[in-house]
């Protein structure tokens, strides 16, 4: 079955740029999408096709996608970005999620 | 606005069956997959299987194929999640999510139904 790797954690200095990266094979293949999960509180949808920011979300917010790796950037980090992130792709007919990264801003 | 909602809390005991809901609104019910999440304590999200109610086609994790069932009342605009026997493992949160498209990404989610299964 196809997996999605993510760090555990990311930490970054207030104001400053936060990546989470999301490795799996040949990913860059797929369409990659990112969630932002916040203690006590349903995910939400952040990114979209790889790179896609639904309405609402701050510009801050963007991906990449290429090779065995996908990365969500996190530029200007502030305290409410604060959460756990969440890869998750298509393999077939199954959905796949990424372990999650908890992103902790200092 | 799109919103789904989901039943309350639910506390059970081992060996009792269990049907939760998730109650779609806001758009078109019948043509988009509807599906569910499971998130344990402390864990990660798990996909567990999706339905389109226009004709009920449902597709299962092969984590989750036998252990639960996956239905919708497209009358009611209401998907379920059901357990024939609970076991104490199936104490977790669920969410209930709206695909933005077949296999595209899970645009809508609903609030959580707790599940605690203890004897």
């Amino acid at each position: 079955s196809y997996e999605l790797t993510q760090p555990l954690s990311v930490s970054v200095a207030l104001g400053q740029t936060a990546r989470i990266t999301c490795g799996g094979n040949y990913i860059g293949g797929k369409n990659v999408h990112w969630y932002q999960q916040k203690p006590g509180q349903a995910p939400v949808l952040v990114i979209y096709r790889d790179n896609n920011r639904p309405s609402g979300v701050p510009e801050r917010f963007s991906g990449s996608n290429s090779g065995n790796t996908a990365t969500l950037t996190i530029t200007r980090a502030q305290a409410g970005d604060e959460a756990d992130y969440y890869c998750q792709v298509w393999d077939s007919s199954t959905a796949v999620f990424g372990g999650g990264t908890k992103l902790t801003v200092l | 606005e799109v919103q789904l909602v989901q039943s309350g809390a639910e506390v059970k005991k081992p060996g009792e069956p269990l049907k939760i809901s998730c109650k779609g609104s806001g758009y078109t019910f019948t043509n988009y997959w509807i599906g569910w999440v499971r998130q344990m304590p402390g864990k990660g999200l798990e996909w567990m299987g999706i339905i389109y109610p226009g004709d009920s086609d449902t597709t299962y994790s092969p984590s989750f194929q036998g252990q639960v069932t996956i239905s919708a009342d497209k009358s009611i605009t209401t998907a379920y999640l059901q357990w024939s026997s609970l076991k104490a493992s199936d104490s977790a949160m669920y969410y209930c999510v709206k695909l933005s498209s077949s296999r595209g990404n899970f645009d809508y989610w609903g609030q959580g139904t707790l599940v605690t299964v203890s004897s």
